[in-house]
């Protein structure tokens, strides 16, 4: 089963232009986590935030938690071509196992 | 650094061939993960190794599935009788003890079982 829900499912946007994409999830969480993961190749982590944390911030990157509404949103700036992947949110809550979303996919044109 | 690897990155077997993933975590990490990824989902848990003690087998889908860590270092997952469903990726991840959740993943077996 899958913990968390992204929306959109599908995001093409323009480089230079932001990119927002936003998680849902069902139970409570120890923290979230989000990866990308490029056409044919493994997952990468780009940023994790804690439960307590409401805000966080990683180069491009910001991440922002609402633990109350149990949701998350990741937002790229100034995107461009490379950010051309799938996302997916991945929250832990028995402090081992990852359950991920089922991603949204990002198309950055040039 | 050397990442996470794993073997063979493409496997294709038939109906009913038992088939053996490899995966070599990051150097030190005492944490171990499996993942099944189906095409257009995101990744699945299947099973979690703590050093050389299989922790948490509970994403397992059946009895056909194995999966072993010996020496608490390289991992294989096994999967017997192979079945057309079993096709999908499937990712290892590693994490260091010290390192809260952040999960480093290997590139991944596509096992397309025909």
């Amino acid at each position: 089963s899958q913990q968390g829900e992204e929306d959109p499912q599908a995001l093409s946007i323009q480089e230079g232009e932001n990119a927002t994409m936003n998680c849902s999830y069902k139970t409570s969480i120890n923290n979230l986590q989000w990866y990308r993961q490029n056409s044919g190749r493994g997952l990468v982590h780009l940023i994790l935030i804690r439960s307590n944390e409401r805000e966080k911030h990683s180069g491009r990157l910001r991440v922002t938690l609402d633990t109350s509404k149990k949701s998350s949103s990741l937002l790229i700036t100034a995107s461009r071509a490379a950010d051309t992947a799938s996302y997916f949110c991945a929250t832990d809550q028995a402090g081992t196992a990852l359950i991920f979303g089922k991603g949204t996919t990002l198309s950055v044109s040039s | 650094g050397a990442g996470v690897s794993q073997s063979p990155r493409y496997k294709v077997a038939k109906r009913g061939q038992d088939v053996a993933l490899r995966c070599d975590p990051i150097s030190g990490h005492v944490s171990l993960f499996w993942y099944q990824q189906a095409l257009g989902q995101g990744p699945e848990f299947l099973t979690y190794f703590q050093n050389e003690a299989q922790l948490d087998k509970s994403g397992l889908p059946s009895d056909r599935f194995f999966a072993e860590r010996p020496e608490g270092s390289v991992s294989t997952l096994k999967i017997q009788r192979t079945q057309q469903e079993d096709s999908a990726v499937y990712l290892c991840a590693s994490s260091p003890e010290d390192r809260g959740n952040e999960q480093y993943f290997g590139p991944g077996t596509r096992l397309t079982v025909t």
